[in-house]
């Protein structure tokens, strides 16, 4: 089965770090762009940016550029979205995602199972 | 930038078709993928590349894409229905989700 597995929900305080995992297994986890989309408490969802494994190219949504980093360990089958400085308005659930082979402008499938972040003092 | 515009709520009777729009500028020559969100879940597909169903998706649910629009339509609607539904497409090498369906089944 393919799947996504991600890391547990974390709760931190602003101004902290923070690094969120998502493993993928039962394909060839180089091979496939892995996205991150966030999902405030009850809103939608939203793009944050792309990984591929083979090679580490990586594209940002324009409005989040800067505010985080994905990076990824293809030894591991494992992508990351990172924070050097939380913010209380990064509350949310964070989903990873592999986009269907051919890249763009394909579809989404599977997704993990969200990592929930509270950012709170 | 380009906009997807999807309405905030769509109530069905249960048996009957629920239609959900995704609407934006000549959406008819992009490639329209749709998502289902159950409460606590994460997101599933349901419908790629505007009218194709993945593996385990029902018939009942599908997909159309034209001009100004396109539709997700669930036929014989049933109470495991209910949930939130996303349309997505891609835009200058970004990806863009609407702002989510939420499909009520009475």
């Amino acid at each position: 089965e393919e799947r996504l597995v991600q890391s547990a929900a974390e709760v931190k305080k602003p101004g902290e770090s923070l690094k969120i995992s998502c493993k993928g297994s039962g394909y060839n986890f180089s091979n496939y762009w892995i996205a991150w989309v966030r999902q405030m408490p009850g809103k939608g969802l939203e793009w944050m940016g792309i990984i591929f494994p083979g090679d580490s190219t990586t594209r940002y949504s324009p409005s989040l550029q800067g505010q985080v980093t994905i990076s990824v360990d293809k030894s591991i089958n494992t992508a990351y979205l990172q924070w050097s400085s939380l913010k209380a308005s990064d509350i949310g659930i964070y989903y990873c995602a592999r986009l269907a082979k051919g890249g763009s402008p394909n579809w989404f499938d599977p997704w993990g199972q969200g990592t929930l972040v509270i950012v709170s003092s | 930038s380009y906009d997807l515009t999807q309405t905030l709520s769509v109530s069905v009777a249960l048996g009957q078709t629920a239609r959900i729009t995704c609407g934006g500028d000549n959406i008819g020559s992009k490639n329209v993928h749709w998502y289902q969100q159950k409460p606590g879940q994460a997101p599933v597909l349901v419908i790629y590349r505007d009218n194709n169903q993945p593996s385990g998706i029902p018939e009942r649910i599908s997909g159309s894409n034209s001009g100004n629009t396109a539709t997700l339509t669930i036929s014989r609607a049933q109470a495991g229905d209910e949930a939130d539904y996303y349309c997505q497409v891609w835009d200058s090498n970004t990806v863009l989700f609407g702002g989510g369906t939420h499909l009520t089944v009475l």
